[in-house]
């Protein structure tokens, strides 16, 4: 059975930086072929994915975050790192981190943690 | 950047079919995912790859993709099926892309 669960602060405060972690369980990053994903959802609104992390250690980042994101992985410990710097009130969300499934050109998402909501409030 | 766009809204009685769109250039040359979002809930993936589903998901959903438009259809809707839906595309410009979601009530 694949879990993943989002762990992180509650608050931040507008230009700090946003450290979460995604424990997961049922599969390994050491893996071939195994992805982890994070992806944000503002109250209300739509998803974003965020930042996408391989077994082979490749990184891809969204596009016009990709200054402010990091992400990594332990696979001694089953986790998945984002670091999210210079944190505004428009990035208050909740954080979602979700395995990551690859087939024929196109990615899907097919485990999802519970998530955890980041408020950016001073 | 690739955008999809969905209808803020659908509504359906019981029991009879529904009907979800997503719409996106040449939507067709890519394979989309439908996912489910429960008030208070997190995702859940119900079709992947335009047409397939998962393990546990019932058989009422179903999807569909050519030319512009993705659909994700629920025959036989319930009660239960209530909820937030969002459709999901690869593009190498973006490079994951979701809908803005639609919000399906069960009337």
């Amino acid at each position: 059975q694949v879990t993943l669960k989002e762990s992180g602060p509650a608050l931040v405060k507008p230009t700090q930086t946003l450290t979460l972690t995604c424990t997961f369980s049922g599969f390994s990053l050491n893996t071939s072929r195994m992805r982890v994903s994070w992806i944000r959802q503002p109250p209300g609104k739509a998803l974003e994915w965020l930042a996408r992390i391989d077994w082979d250690n490749d990184k891809f980042y969204r596009g016009y975050l990709r200054t402010r994101l990091t992400i990594s992985k332990d696979t001694s410990k089953n986790q998945v790192v984002l670091t999210m710097t210079n944190m505004n009130p428009v990035d208050t969300a909740t954080y979602y981190c979700a395995r990551t499934d690859y087939d024929s050109g196109t990615y899907w998402f097919d485990s999802w943690g519970q998530g955890t909501l980041v408020t950016v409030s001073s | 950047s690739y955008d999809l766009t969905q209808p803020p809204s659908v509504s359906v009685s019981p029991g009879q079919t529904a009907s979800i769109t997503c719409s996106g250039d040449k939507l067709g040359d890519k394979y989309v995912s439908w996912y489910q979002q429960k008030p208070g809930q997190s995702p859940l993936l119900v079709i992947y790859q335009d047409g397939k589903r998962p393990s546990g998901i019932p058989e009422r959903f179903s999807g569909s993709n050519s030319g512009n438009t993705a659909t994700l259809t629920i025959s036989g809707t319930q009660a239960m099926d209530e909820a937030d839906y969002y459709c999901q595309a690869w593009d190498t410009s973006t490079p994951v892309v979701f809908g803005g979601g639609t919000k399906l009530t069960v009337l």
